[in-house]
């Protein structure tokens, strides 16, 4: 159980253009889900908390007009990297829990390579 | 100073030795505690709980010492299969997972 997805594993787009990356959790109802990135060598840093039907909390130094989040059900976040630049390059990860202070299940993340 | 302090290593060990990592915290307030491993380019993936008596899991020791705000993990008879990085991660008072930076584990046969 708890198993959470997350579409594209990796995507390779040029500069300028936006990405949009799906984070499902599959067997539960997921009422907040956790939007992470990982520079090599780093770790993982939170980047917004978004509560399924409200508008998502962006953590210190991280766009809101550049990484639009978006969770509108129970079961899908997605974030989309708007006007990509190559310093975007990264792991994205998401995760998800049933509630705040919950276990957070973890998708295998998207790596996402701008040119 | 950082939120959750590691030792990056890599550290290097034969395999069947015992290996130990720490990682400090400089959160009093901080509520819960955990180690992860994360295999190269794959998301972290929850190991162990910490709890304040300590606690085993297999091969696996996790220790906390909330005086000193430092958490421990120790590894008896090491695998090849346990190469990964070892992260180390604290839930605040916010429900927010701190996560620290890893440490590089890397067993040889």
């Amino acid at each position: 159980g708890a198993v959470v997805s997350q579409h594209p594993s990796w995507v390779i787009c040029k500069s300028g253009t936006s990405v949009k990356i799906e984070c499902r959790s599959l067997d539960f109802q997921a009422t907040t889900m956790f939007w992470y990135r990982q520079f090599p060598k780093q770790s993982l840093m939170l980047m917004a908390t978004s509560n399924e039907g409200s508008k998502a909390t962006y953590e210190q130094g991280v766009e809101k007009d550049k990484f639009l989040i978006n969770h509108a059900s129970l079961t899908l976040s997605t974030l989309t990297v708007t006007s990509a630049h190559p310093e975007d390059s990264s792991f994205y990860i998401c995760s998800a829990s049933m509630g705040p202070g919950d276990t957070q299940y973890f998708g295998p993340g998207t790596r996402l390579t701008v040119l | 100073r950082k939120e959750v302090e590691q030792d990056p290593g890599p550290f290097n060990v034969p395999e069947g030795a015992t290996v130990a990592f720490n990682c400090t915290y400089s959160n009093s307030a901080s509520q819960s505690f955990f180690w992860y491993r994360q295999d190269c380019r794959k998301e972290p993936k929850l190991l162990m709980s910490v709890y304040s008596s300590g606690n085993e899991d297999g091969r696996f020791t996790a220790q906390l010492n909330r005086a000193s705000q430092y958490i421990s993990l120790l590894i008896r008879d090491s695998k090849l299969s346990d190469s990964a990085t070892y992260l180390c991660v604290v839930l605040d008072s916010n429900y927010q997972l701190i996560w620290g930076a890893g440490t590089k584990l890397i067993i040889k046969p």
